[in-house]
């Protein structure tokens, strides 16, 4: 069965500073997919990034960046010198091959980032 | 153009109304979902349509019916709702096939008094 785990409730920093969101997985296929979505208070989803099970490279796309390590089931994200518009709930996701397998999300995490 | 919308934004309606939610995109898309989230929560999948044909269904109450009319558009139809179905409920279009990332609307809130 597929899982994700989002350990972190709820985060609060003080704008410019670095904070990372965890998210550890379970899943007993070798095809499988990561994503992370942001929900900002107006309550759409917002796409981050898709990452496949075949691919471990890290990714940067400007102040975020993304830590998959297939050992520890893990896919964290980064956010460097967070600002107040990074305030949002954050979701992990995982979806197994094949077919259109539904996104199985974690709980969430809500940062908030103070000025 | 990565854009789904979603109509109403907001909806109030009583125990014995029959109301629709309506969703629509234009990426070429040919799966797309409903989502029903309750506050503080992450999206619940209700259903999945396929190439304009339902595919999954999570055992969603009969209250709730979906229609994928063409590939562009799907609407939710909602006849004597409980207060417990009062929620923020979500589409998503992507492509079909395996590990394609999802877009999501706005969300219709809906209140059922």
């Amino acid at each position: 069965a597929q899982k994700v785990t989002q350990a972190q409730t709820e985060i609060s920093v003080v704008e410019k500073e670095d904070v990372t969101l965890d998210c550890v997985y379970e899943t007993r296929d070798t095809t499988y997919y990561l994503f992370w979505y942001k929900q900002p208070p107006s309550g759409e989803l917002v796409f981050l990034i898709r990452r496949n099970s075949f691919d471990e490279q890290n990714e940067i796309s400007g102040r975020y960046s993304w830590n998959f390590q297939k050992s520890t089931s893990s896919f964290n994200f980064t956010i460097t010198a967070s600002q107040v518009v990074d305030s949002a709930v954050y979701f992990c996701a995982l979806s197994e091959s094949p077919g259109n397998t539904p996104l199985v999300f974690g709980k969430g995490t809500r940062l908030s980032v103070i000025a | 153009d990565t854009e789904v919308t979603q109509t109403p934004k907001h909806l109030v309606m009583g125990m014995t109304n029959k109301k629709s939610l309506k969703c629509e995109q234009h990426m070429g898309h040919r799966a797309m979902y409903w989502y029903k989230q309750k506050a503080k929560k992450p999206p619940e999948l209700m259903f999945v349509y396929s190439y304009e044909k339902l595919s999954i269904n999570e055992s969603v109450p009969s209250r709730f019916s979906p229609e994928c009319p063409n590939s562009s558009l799907l609407n939710l139809h909602l006849h004597a709702l409980q207060p417990e179905d009062s929620a923020l409920y979500l589409c998503a279009s992507s492509h079909p096939g395996q590990g394609y990332e999802q877009y999501f609307g706005p969300g219709t809130r809906l209140t059922v008094t």
